[in-house]
């Protein structure tokens, strides 16, 4: 299971563009790295997927360095509403691989 | 499409009492899983299925059963609940392994 390490919670003002960065040093040949939003109360949902170089759509996009060793999602002109937990996953599979969401990000958007 | 749908929304339960957690997805959707998340937790996999008939265990399956007798649904027991079962269940589905998850709105169960 390639682990993942995350910033435990970051702030930001409305407008700004956000960065969080996710270490995974183990990251296996097959792994795709996903990154999923949560709000308060709510299933995650899914916002992007890559597997090396740069990824965007509609909402965010990711970044991934040649070593593949972390990844950075970048969410553009943050609003309040992009107030959530943000998690950082790596692995293809479910079940043995234990594909865990870890403790994710909180990112905290301020007026 | 509903997407996927988890009935009951709460639940409260004694301790020694089981019950049965239902997931539905109309997505025509071959995996599908169980999570729990603990208050200011992650998600933690609990079990898997990869297409009707086929099941597996996650990372914590204890004191949980799962089935999968058709595609759409995969129903979550608990055989003999405890208070260290107290959490909010999530349930999912992909199309294919490794596409994204779509989960459904939770089922908030509490232990007494």
């Amino acid at each position: 299971l390639a682990k993942t390490t995350q910033p435990i919670s970051m702030d930001s003002y409305e407008g700004q563009e956000v960065n969080i960065t996710c270490s995974h040093n183990n990251i296996a040949t097959n792994d795709y790295i996903t990154w999923y939003q949560q709000f308060p109360s709510q299933g995650p949902r899914f916002i992007i997927q890559g597997y090396k170089t740069k990824v965007t759509n509609e909402v965010a996009s990711l970044f991934i360095p040649a070593d593949r060793k972390s990844s950075t999602l970048s969410l553009p002109r943050v609003s309040l509403s992009d107030t959530a937990v943000y998690y950082c996953l790596v692995g293809v599979y479910f079940g043995n691989e234990k594909l865990t969401f870890g403790t994710g990000t909180r990112l905290t958007i301020i007026p | 499409n509903a997407g996927v749908t988890q009935t009951p929304k709460f639940q409260v339960l004694k301790t020694g009492q089981s019950m049965t957690l239902q997931c539905a997805q109309d997505m025509n959707h071959e995996y599908m899983s169980w999570y729990r998340q603990d208050p200011g937790m992650g998600l933690r996999l609990i079990h898997y299925s990869v297409g009707a008939g086929i099941t597996d265990q996650g990372e914590v399956p204890n004191g949980y059963n799962v089935s999968r007798s058709t595609t759409e649904d995969f129903p979550l027991r608990l055989l003999s609940a405890a208070p260290s079962q107290t959490s909010v269940y999530f349930c999912a589905s992909s199309q294919t392994r490794g596409n994204e998850q779509f989960f459904g709105p939770g089922t908030r169960l509490t232990v007494l």
